[in-house]
C-alpha cells in the first residue's frame, strides 16, 4: 500500500511569487491536513480536508490556501510569498475522525514534506 | 483548546541505557495521545497512540508509553537506546467533539541525542 505522496520534495522561490504544493494521500483515506513545521515554531496547523471541504483552518493568513479533489488528492498554494514561509510543509492522510470501538483512532499518516526555501 | 507541552527540547542518553520523554496535554475530556518520531529530512512516522482501555500502550522500535490521567501525561519510554533511535519525538494530543470532527495538536518535540 503506497503512502503519503508529496510533491514537489524542494523548492526554491523569491519573495512575491506563489508556490502549489501537491499531496497524494494513502489509498481509502479522505481526510488531509496540512502543516508547517519550522525550527521556532514546531508543527503548525494549516487545514484539513474531508470529501473535498475544508473542515478546519489554523491561524495563518489568507495567502495560505487549499484544496481538495474528488479523488481525495490535495494542494496547497501559497501567494505571495515571504521570507518567513520557508519551512518544511507536511502533509498527512487519515481516515477521518476517530470511530470509538473501531481500528479507526484518528492517527494521520504522514509524506516525507516539501521542504520551500524563500530567497 | 488542547495543548500539549514537552518540557525538554533536547535530551543526550548513552546508548544501551533507558529513556524516558515527558508529555503533558491539556484537554477537558478524555483524549486520544500519539507519539511520532521524525528523522532528518524525513517526515513523522507513528510510534504509538492511546485511544482508550489499558494505559500502558506498546509500540513500535520496542518503545512504550503510559497514560496517566491524574497526571495528564503520556510519557514515552525505552529500556534500552539504540543509536539509530536518534531523532526528534513528537507528542500529539487529538480532541474527540460532539460533531465528531477532530484535530491533532502537536507538542514542540524533544529532540534525542544518542553518545557512544
Amino acid at each position: 500500500k503506497a503512502g503519503v505522496t508529496q510533491t514537489p520534495r524542494y523548492l526554491i522561490k523569491t519573495r512575491g511569487q506563489q508556490v502549489t504544493l501537491s499531496c497524494s494521500p494513502i489509498s481509502g483515506h479522505r481526510s488531509v491536513s496540512w502543516y508547517q513545521q519550522t525550527p521556532g515554531q514546531g508543527l503548525q496547523f494549516l487545514f484539513e480536508y474531508f470529501s473535498e471541504t475544508q473542515r478546519n483552518k489554523g491561524n495563518f493568513p489568507g495567502r495560505f490556501s487549499g484544496r481538495q479533489f474528488s479523488n481525495s488528492r490535495s494542494e496547497m498554494n501559497v501567494s505571495t510569498l515571504e521570507l518567513g514561509d520557508s519551512a518544511l510543509y507536511l502533509c498527512a492522510s487519515s481516515l477521518g475522525s476517530p470511530v470509538p470501538g473501531t481500528a479507526n483512532t484518528g492517527e494521520l499518516f504522514f509524506g516525507e514534506g516539501s521542504r520551500l526555501t524563500v530567497l | 483548546a488542547q495543548s500539549v507541552t514537552q518540557p525538554d527540547i533536547h535530551i543526550t542518553v548513552s546508548e544501551g541505557a533507558s529513556l524516558e520523554l515527558r508529555c503533558n496535554y491539556s484537554y477537558g475530556a478524555t483524549p486520544y495521545l500519539f507519539w511520532y518520531v521524525q528523522s532528518p529530512g524525513q517526515g513523522l512516522q507513528l510510534l504509538l497512540k492511546y485511544f482508550s482501555g489499558d494505559t500502558l500502550v506498546q509500540g513500535i522500535k520496542g518503545f512504550e508509553a503510559e497514560f496517566k490521567r491524574s497526571q495528564s501525561s503520556f510519557n514515552l519510554r525505552k529500556p534500552s537506546v539504540h543509536w539509530s533511535d536518534a531523532a526528534e519525538y513528537f507528542c500529539a494530543v487529538g480532541a474527540l467533539r460532539e460533531s465528531g470532527y477532530s484535530t491533532l495538536t502537536f507538542g514542540k518535540g524533544t529532540m534525542l541525542l544518542v553518545s557512544p
